[in-house]
C-alpha cells in the first residue's frame, strides 16, 4: 500500500529557479492538500482541492501554483524560487465527510539559495 | 498567532513518567484530530474526535475534547520511548468548510530510558 508519494524528497535550488513538486495517492481520496511546515509555525495549507479539476487557495498561496488535472495527482509549481520558500512540504489527502483524518506523504525538503 | 495553541512546545521526561499535552482555542471546531510525526516523516493520524465532551482511547493514550468544542487534551499513560514525536493537534471550525483544517505548531515530546 503506497498511501501518499511525493517525489522529489530532498532538492536544492537557486533564487529565481522554478520547480513542481508532484503528488500521487492510490486511495481513491476526493481532497488533496499541499502544506508547508516550518519550525515553530506548524503547519500551513497552501493550496487544496475538493476533486479532480478543482483546486482552492489555503493560508499562504503566494508564490506556488497548483493543478489538479487527475483525481490521483496533485503538482505543487514554485513559478520564481525564493528563500523564503525554503521550508518542507507535505502532501496529504483525504475522503470527503466528516471524520476523515488526512493521510500524509514523507515531505519534500526544499532549500533555496 | 496560531488559531489551535498548543502547550507545553517541548516535554521531556521518563520512560514510566505519564504526560499530558493541550490544544486551546478560543474558536469553535466541529472536529479535532491528533497526529504524531517522527523525523523526516509526515504526520500519521492517531484519532479525530467530534463530539463535546468525548472522551477516546488508544492503548495507553486517551484523547478528550472539551465541553464546548474549543480544547481538547491528550494524555500519555506510562509513556515509553517509542511515544517519543511531534505531536499535532488539528482542527476544522465550525464556520470553515471542511477542507481547511488549522494545524497547531505542535508539542515535541521526548521520552528517555
Amino acid at each position: 500500500n503506497a498511501g501518499v508519494t511525493q517525489t522529489p524528497k530532498f532538492r536544492v535550488l537557486k533564487t529565481g529557479q522554478s520547480m513542481t513538486l508532484l503528488c500521487a495517492q492510490d486511495m481513491n481520496h476526493e481532497y488533496m492538500y499541499w502544506y508547508r511546515q516550518d519550525p515553530g509555525m506548524g503547519l500551513r495549507l497552501i493550496h487544496y482541492s475538493v476533486g479532480e479539476g478543482t483546486t482552492a487557495k489555503g493560508e499562504v498561496p503566494d508564490g506556488y501554483n497548483v493543478s489538479r488535472l487527475k483525481k490521483q495527482n496533485f503538482l505543487l509549481g514554485l513559478e520564481s524560487a525564493a528563500p523564503s520558500q525554503t521550508s518542507v512540504y507535505f502532501c496529504a489527502s483525504s475522503s470527503a465527510g466528516t471524520g476523515y483524518g488526512y493521510t500524509f506523504g514523507s515531505g519534500t525538503r526544499l532549500t533555496v539559495v | 498567532t496560531q488559531l489551535l495553541e498548543q502547550s507545553p512546545q517541548f516535554l521531556s521526561i521518563q520512560e514510566g513518567e505519564n504526560l499530558t499535552v493541550y490544544c486551546n482555542s478560543s474558536s469553535v471546531f466541529s472536529s479535532l484530530q491528533w497526529y504524531r510525526q517522527e523525523p523526516g516523516e509526515g504526520p500519521v493520524l492517531l484519532v479525530t474526535v467530534v463530539t463535546g465532551g468525548e472522551v477516546k482511547k488508544l492503548k495507553r493514550l486517551t484523547f478528550q475534547f472539551g465541553d464546548a468544542r474549543k480544547d481538547s487534551s491528550l494524555h500519555i499513560t506510562a509513556a515509553q520511548p517509542g511515544d517519543t514525536g511531534l505531536y499535532l493537534c488539528a482542527g476544522v471550525r465550525a464556520t470553515d468548510s471542511w477542507g481547511k483544517f488549522q494545524f497547531g505548531a505542535g508539542t515535541q515530546v521526548v521520552v528517555t530510558p
